[in-house]
């Protein structure tokens, strides 16, 4: 039984260039969630996502950033024309209907050059 | 508004000392959840514990203890004799008794462990 799959693990784009993050979520968890760690921060909530919709996108920020949960397929975080601000670490967890609390995927690190 | 505090950035122990963690946080619900986290060098998130608003009893599980007091808004992490493998960052966070679940985290608190 996988956990939350994240990839790529580690990603390096050019200013201006886009980042495609992608999370497969434990099976039979319906529940997205994406969150940002800016190095020697804490956390940071992004968006919540169910099957093929968003439920809640009020960290994300309004230009560049864009999110999806298809119906098939996993969630995907968009970075468009990343700049340096953007390096941190993307989270990603996942949790069935209901529950609090939830597994996170190992993170994908995004360093922008 | 939630917001959480950890108000230790760095802890440095000697192996087989104990240390807590210090973790305080604001909300106006009345139902919600806490949560420890820890974050050791290699990056990912590991799940420590989960406590309910309504659960006050403090929880133990082999050298970790959590003491969680709602008079003071709470919810501090020991370990028992402390060991290299503890070095991590700690994350404290809270969440919204509702569907959203989203986690407000703490900024962290990095202990280092010495042998």
């Amino acid at each position: 039984n996988a956990g939350v799959m994240q990839n790529p693990r580690h990603l390096v784009r050019r200013r201006g260039q886009e980042a495609r993050l992608r999370c497969s979520p434990m099976k039979g968890h319906s529940h997205v969630y994406w969150y940002r760690q800016l190095p020697e921060e804490g956390l940071k909530f992004m968006v919540y996502l169910q099957k093929e919709n968003i439920i809640d996108e009020s960290g994300m920020p309004k230009e560049r950033f864009s999110a999806e949960f298809p119906k098939e397929g996993p969630s995907i975080l968009r970075i468009q024309q990343v700049v340096r601000g953007d390096s941190a670490a993307y989270f990603c967890a996942s949790s069935p209907v209901g529950h609090q609390g939830y597994t996170f995927g190992s993170g994908t690190r995004l360093t922008v050059v | 508004a939630q917001k959480v505090t950890q108000a230790q950035t760095e802890i440095s122990v000697v192996e087989k000392e104990d240390v807590t963690l210090d973790c305080v946080y604001e909300t106006r619900d009345t139902t919600y959840y806490l949560f420890w986290y820890k974050q050791p060098p290699s990056g990912e998130l590991v799940f420590l514990i989960r406590r309910n608003s309504f659960d006050e009893q403090n929880e133990i599980s082999g050298r970790y203890s959590w003491n969680f007091q709602k008079s003071t808004s709470s919810f501090n992490f020991t370990i028992t004799a402390s060991q290299v493998v503890d070095s991590a960052v700690y994350f404290c966070a809270l969440s919204r008794n509702n569907a959203g679940n989203m986690l407000t985290f703490g900024g962290g608190t990095r202990l280092m462990v010495k042998p």
